[in-house]
């Protein structure tokens, strides 16, 4: 069976650092995947998606990047952290079986810049 | 980015009653999906419709897919305190590729008073 998993699960960083959020996906091979942003419980903003190793596409200018180093592997990082980076990031996958398409998506990881 | 007209936004409801919700879209979908989310938790699916017209059960939800392509409905039955949370809806226009992201509703915060 197939499992994602977020790193780490929270995480408290001040103004102007960098971050790296991890995401693995297991049990499967070449699956999408993507990166979204929650604020206040509500509303799943997408970010990046990726198709394949090294193959990024960004939804929305900001101050994240994202890479996708392995096939099961992506990492959404940032240089310097602001405020307004502050949220609930959670990573999907996307189970493609025929004609049906589903998306699955990890525990996700609470930041909070101070 | 875009998002589906979900309703109603919230609701308080006594333990025992039904619950029913709806998501519609100016846009013709060939899947939905619908989620449940904890607080602190990634959205976990609860029932992925693929036809129109398809009627789809989890125990004591029910969703639909509807005849016109553009609106789902997700009941749930008998509701339970453990029902609590916030619902989404989701839909996705195509299946594979690289653009077929998920269309996600506004969501609809359940609180059920035992």
């Amino acid at each position: 069976s197939q499992t994602i998993h977020q790193w780490p699960a929270t995480l408290v960083q001040p103004v102007g650092s960098p971050l790296s959020l991890e995401c693995t996906v297991e049990g499967t091979s070449n699956p999408n995947l993507y990166w979204y942003r929650q604020a206040a419980g509500r509303g799943l903003q997408l970010l990046f998606y990726s198709v394949g190793i090294g193959q990024i596409s960004s939804e929305v200018p900001q101050n994240l990047s994202a890479s996708r180093p392995q096939d099961r592997q992506f990492i959404l990082s940032s240089k310097k952290l602001l405020l307004s980076d502050s949220g609930f990031y959670l990573c999907a996958w996307n189970k493609v079986a025929g004609q049906q398409e589903t998306q699955y998506f990890g525990p996700g990881t609470r930041l909070l810049v101070l | 980015g875009q998002q589906l007209n979900q309703s109603p936004q919230s609701m308080f409801i006594q333990e025992g009653e039904d619950v029913s919700m709806n998501c519609t879209s100016s846009s013709i979908f060939n899947t939905w999906l619908w989620y449940k989310q904890d607080p602190g938790e990634g959205p976990v699916l609860l029932i992925a419709l693929y036809k129109a017209g398809e009627l789809t059960s989890n125990g004591r939800l029910t969703a639909q897919f509807g005849i016109t392509r553009k609106d789902s409905f997700l009941n749930i039955s008998a509701s339970i305190p453990s029902d609590v949370g916030i619902y989404f809806c989701a839909g996705q226009r195509g299946v594979g590729g690289a653009t077929n992201k998920l269309i996600f509703g506004t969501g609809t915060l359940l609180a059920v008073q035992p």
